[in-house]
This record gives C-alpha cells, sequence and structure tokens, in this order.
C-alpha cells in the first residue's frame, strides 16, 4: 500500500508570493494534518481536517488555509509568504479524528522562501 | 508553542550501547507517542503509551510514562548505527476531540559504528 505522498518535494518562492502543497493520505484514512517543522525544531501543527471538515487550527495566522477534497486528498495554502514561512512542511493521516492512534507522516515539502 | 521538553537535545554512543531519551509535557494528557525522524524525512510511528499505562516494550524499545511527574523515557536497547536520527515525544491534550499533538523539541541520537 502507498503511504503519505506530498508534492511538490521541494519548493522555492519569493516573499508576498502564493504557494499551494498536495497531500494524498494512505487509502481509507479519513483524518489529514498538517505540520510545520523549522530546522532544529519540532513539528507544529497547523490544520486538521476530517470528513472535509476543518476539526482542528493551530497558532498560525489567517494566511494559512487548507481544505480536505472528497477523497480525503488535502491542499494547504499559504499566501503573502514571509522569510519565516521558510521550513519543511508535513502532512500526516490517521485513521482515527483523535490523537489515540499512530499518525503516517509524508516526507514533507521543503519551502525555501527568499 | 512545544509542550514537550525532550533532554539530552544530543546524544552519541556507540553501537551496542543503550540509549536513554526523556521527555516532560505541562498538561494532562490522553496518549503518548515517540517518532522518528531521518534527516530531512517524515516521522515514523514507533509506539504509543496510553495515559493509564506504565510501560510499553516494542522489539528493542522500551517506554516509561509517568503522569504524576508529566514525563517519559524512550530507551533503545543494543543500538544500531542504523537508529541514528532524531526521537521526538508527541502527547495530546486531555480532553481534546481533535488529533492535534503538541511535539516536543527533539533528541538527536548518533550511533557510531
Amino acid at each position: 500500500d502507498a503511504g503519505v505522498t506530498q508534492s511538490p518535494t521541494h519548493l522555492i518562492k519569493t516573499r508576498g508570493q502564493q504557494v499551494t502543497l498536495r497531500c494524498s493520505p494512505i487509502s481509507g484514512h479519513k483524518s489529514v494534518s498538517w505540520y510545520q517543522q523549522v530546522l532544529g525544531q519540532g513539528p507544529q501543527f497547523i490544520f486538521q481536517y476530517y470528513e472535509k471538515e476543518e476539526r482542528g487550527r493551530g497558532n498560525f495566522p489567517d494566511r494559512f488555509s487548507a481544505r480536505q477534497f472528497p477523497n480525503y486528498s488535502s491542499e494547504l495554502n499559504v499566501n503573502a509568504l514571509l522569510l519565516g514561512d521558510s521550513a519543511l512542511y508535513l502532512c500526516a493521516s490517521s485513521s482515527s479524528l483523535q490523537g489515540n492512534s499512530p499518525l503516517h507522516f509524508g516526507n514533507g515539502t521543503r519551502l525555501t522562501v527568499t | 508553542s512545544q509542550q514537550g521538553e525532550e533532554d539530552p537535545q544530543a546524544l552519541s554512543i556507540q553501537e551496542g550501547e543503550n540509549a536513554t531519551m526523556n521527555c516532560s509535557y505541562k498538561t494532562s494528557i490522553n496518549n503518548l507517542q515517540w517518532y522518528r525522524q531521518n534527516s530531512g524525512r517524515g516521522l515514523v510511528h514507533l509506539i504509543l503509551i496510553r495515559s493509564n499505562e506504565r510501560e510499553k516494550h516494542s522489539g528493542r524499545l522500551r517506554v516509561t510514562l509517568d503522569t504524576s511527574k508529566k514525563s517519559s523515557s524512550l530507551l533503545i536497547t543494543a543500538s544500531r548505527a542504523a537508529d541514528t536520527a532524531s526521537y521526538f515525544c508527541a502527547t495530546d491534550a486531555s480532553g481534546s476531540n481533535t488529533g492535534k499533538l503538541i511535539f516536543g523539541q527533539g533528541t538527536t541520537l548518533q550511533v557510531k559504528p
């Protein structure tokens, strides 16, 4: 079975631009979460979607938005990019809405903002 | 902000030795999980321990949980060079109805052959 897939793997953008990151969860997983990992830090929660509805949001500005499609894939959008948005963006899927089952992570999208 | 603090931040050992890393957290939890991350890649789930459990084993991994001290430890026995990675603990808040996990800052483990 395919794991969580993310695209693109790497991306370079300039300040002020917009970016869309994509994620396909493990087949059968209805929960998709997004995390931001800055170099040297642990991942920070951005969003969780379950059955196409937003179920949780982290402490990120409104420039960050996401959605989940009927096939449970998801997109993360970031507008008006700042240098501080440079990070590894990780998508994770799970079989459960709650935190009582493991997250399965993709290999991430490395975003560099110049 | 991150809930967990991990100790040590970095650990270097010889192959065959045991590695112990610790995690502390701030709020009551339902579950605590440990993940491994190889450089620049996604995280891999290692083990989940529930708040009513005190110890759990999986292969060469042993996890303990002390909810009174709000701390956990991960022991890797008979380490191998392939265990070189960063290790993170992650918690979900007690009473939470979402899958939000709060990760610590991680311990970087180097196992020398």
